[in-house]
């Protein structure tokens, strides 16, 4: 079975601090995808990351970068000098690569918290 | 570039009575979603849609809950008889295969 594990439910960073996101997944597929989604208060997903399950690759976005470790399950995201835009409900998500549709399953996210 | 969208953005309904929620997936894609997010929970799979048909549905999407791509380009979830646990926002999304847009969501309230 799949799942998806968020063990920090809110953290809270002054503004320029860097913040790391865990993010860790259980599934018995070889193949498979690995997403982070943004969620702001006005309730929207924003999409950010793919990463599939042979690209161990790490890779930054500007402020953004994330650390995928195969061997720990682990696909964190970490934000670098963080903003007060940055605040919002972060959520990792995990699809299993199958014929026919795959569907993400989600964490229960980790609301950031930026401080000005 | 090409977007998802769901209307209503919200919808206030009254227990017992029917709802639909519509969705414009993006036109060259193949398969669709319903997800679910109860407010301050996780986001969690209701179904999907492929070929004309379910390929797969989650224990929430019972007997309640129906799908339809109507005229080949909208893609709609039925409540037939809503209950106060349904209120929630609801995600439509679309993906060519693995790629996923997500459609700004419905925020339905059952009252």
């Amino acid at each position: 079975a799949q799942k998806v594990t968020q063990a920090q439910t809110e953290i809270s960073v002054v503004e320029k601090e860097d913040v790391t996101l865990d993010c860790v997944y259980e599934t018995r597929d070889t193949t498979y995808y690995l997403f982070w989604y943004k969620q702001p208060p006005s309730g929207e997903l924003v999409f950010l990351i793919r990463r599939n399950s042979f690209d161990e690759q790490n890779e930054i976005s500007g402020r953004y970068s994330w650390n995928f470790q195969k061997s720990t399950s682990s696909f964190n995201f970490t934000i670098t000098a963080s903003q007060v835009v940055d605040s919002a409900v972060y959520f990792c998500a995990l699809s299993e690569a199958r014929a026919g549709a795959n569907n993400l399953f989600f964490g229960t996210g980790t609301r950031l918290t930026v401080i000005p | 570039e090409p977007e998802v969208t769901q209307t209503p953005s919200h919808q206030v309904t009254q227990m017992g009575q029917e709802v639909i929620l519509r969705c414009v997936p993006i036109s060259n894609h193949l398969y669709f979603y319903w997800y679910r997010q109860i407010l301050g929970q996780k986001v969690e799979f209701l179904v999907s849609f492929y070929n004309n048909e379910i390929s797969e549905k989650s224990e929430i999407f019972d007997d309640q809950f129906s799908v339809e791509r109507p005229d080949g380009s909208n893609f709609t979830l039925k409540i037939r008889s809503t209950k106060l646990e349904d209120s929630a926002m609801y995600f439509c999304a679309s993906s060519p295969n693995y790629g996923y847009t997500f459609g700004s969501g419905t925020r339905l309230t059952v009252v």
